[in-house]
């Protein structure tokens, strides 16, 4: 029973492409957020949703859209590939997004290679 | 802009000793300071927390301590078990931010049997 699962782990892509990623959690949290990722390791938040409302957009390219089609769904969807969105992109969430104890569960990881 | 820091990308350490992993921040609006714990091929794992009302957080093996005159906190694991193996990362919020997180970039423990 994995709480935050995303799918796929890993995927390999030519440049120009457009591709998505799925993310889904059963953990009845209302909150939930992309994260990447970058080749110096950093953890950096892209987007958070909470209740199917965007509440934190980054400076994130426009190429970069995320969909939730319910609380428990939070998919990215990555037009136009470039090789520096090359990373790790981590699905996550959390009960509510003002809670003081801002505990995320993160899913495992999609990696992502632009070729 | 890197306001949590964590400056020792690894830490080896011999089974049964104690592990101190560091990070410090420059953002003195964090009020809430997190440790996730990642395995390979895994997603970051919650570990422990502190709030700035506090200097100190114990759970178990693991220990939090919160230095906020000098911006800085550390983590114990006493002792160190091989299991403890994984990148440790440090993570702060502030109420201003939407309690949005910001981590650091990771340390990788190694516990030496």
């Amino acid at each position: 029973d994995t709480a935050v699962s995303q799918t796929p782990k890993y995927l390999v892509t030519q440049m120009g492409n457009d591709k998505s990623i799925k993310c889904e959690q059963n953990l009845g949290h209302d909150t939930m957020y992309w994260y990447k990722q970058d080749s110096k390791k950093f953890l950096k938040i892209m987007f958070s949703y909470n209740n199917k409302e965007l509440i934190i957009n980054e400076t994130v390219p426009n190429r970069f859209s995320p969909k939730s089609p319910d609380k428990a769904h939070l998919n990215l969807h990555i037009n136009s590939l470039e090789l520096g969105d090359s990373a790790v992109y981590f699905c996550a969430s959390s009960q509510a997004p003002d809670a003081t104890n801002e505990k995320l569960f993160f899913g495992s990881g999609t990696q992502l290679s632009v070729l | 802009d890197q306001q949590v820091k964590q400056n020792s990308p690894s830490l080896s350490v011999q089974e049964g000793r104690i592990s101190i992993l560091n990070c410090d921040y420059t953002n003195s609006m964090f009020d809430y300071f997190l440790w996730y714990k990642k395995y390979p091929a895994e997603g970051p794992t919650f570990l422990i927390s502190i709030s700035s009302i506090k200097d100190k957080n114990e759970d178990g093996r693991f220990t939090v301590f919160l230095n906020k005159s000098a911006k800085h906190l550390s983590l114990h694991i006493v002792p160190s078990q091989p299991g403890d193996s994984a990148v440790y990362f440090c993570a702060a919020s502030d109420f201003g931010s939407a309690r949005q997180l910001t981590f650091g970039s990771g340390t990788q423990l190694t516990v030496l049997p």
